[in-house]
């Protein structure tokens, strides 16, 4: 059976330090990867999305960065992290296909807590 | 531009009780549909979806949702609300042949005893 794994599962950093958020998957080949983030009584904003190693789609301009170095593993990253940055970061799989661009369902990790001070 | 619209905030319901949420989405065309269920601190679970077929979709613990495309809605329900259910509810939206899936902002649900 597939497994999504995100860590950490919390993280404090203060203002101006670098961010490395991972996101490994199990069970499954090529899949399509997802990064969201969720603040505090919001919805879901999509960030970045992944159909392949080295293909990274952003979705919204911010000091954000993802990088997809192997197959099942998707990393968020951020030079210098600010306070809006704070908030929960759900990493997410779909089965991915050969043509790229179908929606599937969406897994989800359990997510990392992430605080900027 | 698609959109979702969870018009309650939170919602607090009588354990026992039947539960409806509301979800309405804006596209031009029909979507995929999705219910996930939020813990609290943790990612989210898919309760069900509807790509197409039979309107009325059957989902896990006991969840349900109706695709009515008159009123662009896909509101979930359940008979009989168990306190384990108090969470927070997302319905998604995901145009065929696209990788966005777009989130509303949330039902929280309150359980009383």
């Amino acid at each position: 059976s597939q497994t999504i794994h995100q860590w950490p599962a919390t993280l404090v950093q203060p203002v101006g330090s670098p961010l490395s958020l991972e996101c490994t998957v199990e069970g499954t080949s090529n899949p399509n990867l997802y990064w969201y983030r969720q603040a505090a009584g919001r919805g879901l904003q999509l960030l970045f999305y992944s159909v392949g190693i080295g293909q990274i789609s952003s979705e919204v301009p911010q000091n954000l960065s993802a990088s997809r170095p192997q197959d099942r593993q998707f990393i968020l990253s951020s030079k210098k992290l600010l306070l809006s940055d704070s908030g929960f970061y759900l990493c997410a799989w779909s089965v991915g296909t050969s043509g790229g661009g179908l929606t599937e369902t969406q897994y989800f990790g359990p997510g990392t807590r992430l605080l900027v001070l | 531009a698609q959109s979702v619209t969870q018009p309650d905030i939170h919602i607090t319901v009588s354990e026992g009780a039947s539960l409806e949420l509301r979800c309405n989405y804006s596209y031009g065309a029909t979507p995929y549909l999705f219910w996930y269920v939020q813990s609290p601190g943790q990612g989210l679970q898919l309760l069900l979806k509807y790509f197409s077929g039979d309107t009325l979709v059957q989902g896990i613990k006991g969840f349900e949702a109706e695709f009515k495309r008159s009123q662009s809605s896909f509101n979930l329900r359940k008979p009989s609300v168990h306190w384990s259910d108090a969470a927070e509810y997302f319905c998604a939206v995901a145009p065929g042949g696209g990788f966005k899936t777009i989130f509303g902002a949330g039902t929280r649900l309150f359980v009383k005893a």
